[in-house]
């Protein structure tokens, strides 16, 4: 019963270009939606965050959008650049972090 | 360095073996997490604190899995009679707690290796 999905497992782009990341949820009460953000080595580090009550959550080349009636948050990032290149986690937060699968970015120069 | 550490880094052991794990939290968080990633998905929530108390436990944390927080700082997950499918990063991580939303710091994480 996977409550976060991220149903592409990987997404190659050019620098300079957009990014965008995908996420589906399955439960319409969940309130606080995060990206973070994994390098190789390295534990997962907060990206951006976005509440229920939002559409969208802009921070610098990081834009996170909510669309609650299809139950789908898409992260942008523009432009993107090559130390972008990193797996990318959809979750929720309720206390404890609900994971989607991840998304491997690579851009490249 | 005033982030999550987690010792060891990396952990070979023989199926059956017990191991454990250590987690130093952030010096002011009263929120401790363990979190499990196995390749290819995302970390799976085990346990958290709230100071020393374990609040809530995954179904995943079977009976050979025991995690302590004996003075709300520091932490430790043991894994007793260890099987191959424990095979895995073992995350952890720590926030404030003391808000509605509470931002999580990880740690680099333990990899085991179960033989």
């Amino acid at each position: 019963d996977q409550q976060v999905k991220q149903n592409s497992p990987s997404l190659s782009v050019q620098e300079g270009r957009i990014s965008i990341l995908n996420c589906d949820y399955t439960n319409s009460m969940f309130d606080y939606f995060l990206w973070y953000k994994k390098y190789p080595a390295e534990g997962p580090t907060f990206l951006i965050s976005i509440s229920s009550i939002k559409d969208k959550n802009e921070d610098g080349r990081f834009t996170v959008f909510l669309n609650k009636s299809a139950k789908h948050l898409s992260l942008h990032i523009v432009p993107s650049q090559p130390g972008d290149s990193a797996v990318y986690f959809c979750d929720v937060e309720m206390g404890k972090l609900i994971f989607g699968q991840g998304t491997t970015l690579q851009v490249k120069p | 360095d005033t982030g999550v550490s987690q010792d060891p880094r990396h952990k070979i052991t023989k199926r059956g073996q017990n191991v454990t794990f250590r987690c130093d939290p952030i010096s002011e968080h009263n929120r401790l997490y363990w979190y499990r990633q196995t390749l290819g998905q995302g970390p799976e929530f085990l346990t958290y604190f709230q100071n020393e108390a374990q609040l809530e436990k995954s179904r995943l944390l079977s009976d050979r899995f025991s995690a302590e927080r004996p003075k709300g700082s520091f932490s430790t997950l043991e894994i007793q009679r260890t099987e191959q499918g424990d095979s895995a990063m073992y995350l952890c991580a720590s926030s404030h707690g003391l808000a509605d939303y509470n931002e999580q710091f990880f740690g680099p994480g333990t990899r085991l290796t179960v033989l």
